[in-house]
């Protein structure tokens, strides 16, 4: 049992670049997130997607965009990476199905943009 | 829109001194509440939670935290710190009026146990 993995741990990238980042979690939840850690402003809410099939914007989602390819899999994806994208990306998912609202956390991917 | 505050940003303690991080919340609905730790280098770990009962709830490696409806405020604690929490602490909130679930997080601090 994994967890949340996400690939890849690191990634530099010139600005227009384009480039997908990968999750997937093998705890059959339903609900998945992306976040992005910058320094002195905690995590900040891209995407989610409740379920397999939908996706709905956060509070940071200009520039990305995500797909739930299946129930374990949610890729976020920089069209035109910018350096205002420099951060590191955290995946989340939770068990939707019952009462416990805690989410668990990939090892996160940090991206630089130059 | 709801927003967590953590009002301490980096705190400096030598080992066996007691913790407590202010985290406070502005939403007036039902909420659950949770505190993370990241290790350097390392992702979020969940500390504690709170989902309703007891407003005092006890947590990993000897953390707790309270919840004060009436202060919005979930502070968390330990009596004897050691050098291995050094770490970034993060309060976080979900509301439970809306289907979202996902965590608003406050900014972080940053603890330093100095030997």
């Amino acid at each position: 049992n994994a967890g949340v993995t996400q690939t890849p741990k690191f990634q530099v990238l010139k600005t227009g670049q384009s480039m997908t980042l990968q999750c997937a979690q093998d705890m059959n939840h339903n609900s998945m997130y992306w976040y992005r850690q910058d320094p002195g402003m905690g995590l900040r809410l891209i995407y989610y997607s409740a379920s397999e099939g939908t996706t709905d914007k956060g509070e940071v989602p200009n520039g990305y965009n995500v797909s739930r390819l299946n129930k374990r899999e949610f890729s976020l994806r920089l069209e035109s990476a910018a350096p205002s994208q420099t951060s590191v990306y955290f995946c989340a998912s939770r068990d939707s199905s019952g009462s416990r609202y805690e989410q668990y956390f990939g090892p996160g991917t940090r991206l630089t943009v130059t | 829109a709801q927003s967590v505050s953590q009002h301490n940003h980096h705190v400096i303690l030598s080992e066996a001194a007691s913790l407590e991080l202010g985290c406070n919340y502005s939403y007036g609905g039902t909420v659950n509440l949770f505190w993370y730790v990241q290790y350097p280098g390392q992702h979020l770990q969940l500390l504690l939670k709170y989902f309703s009962g007891d407003p005092l709830v006890k947590g990993i490696k000897g953390f707790e935290a309270e919840f004060i409806k009436s202060k919005f405020s979930f502070n968390l604690r330990k009596p004897s710190v050691q050098w291995s929490d050094t770490a970034e602490y993060f309060c976080a909130v979900t509301i439970m009026d809306t289907g979202r679930r996902a965590l608003t997080f406050g900014s972080g601090t940053r603890l330093q146990v100095q030997p």
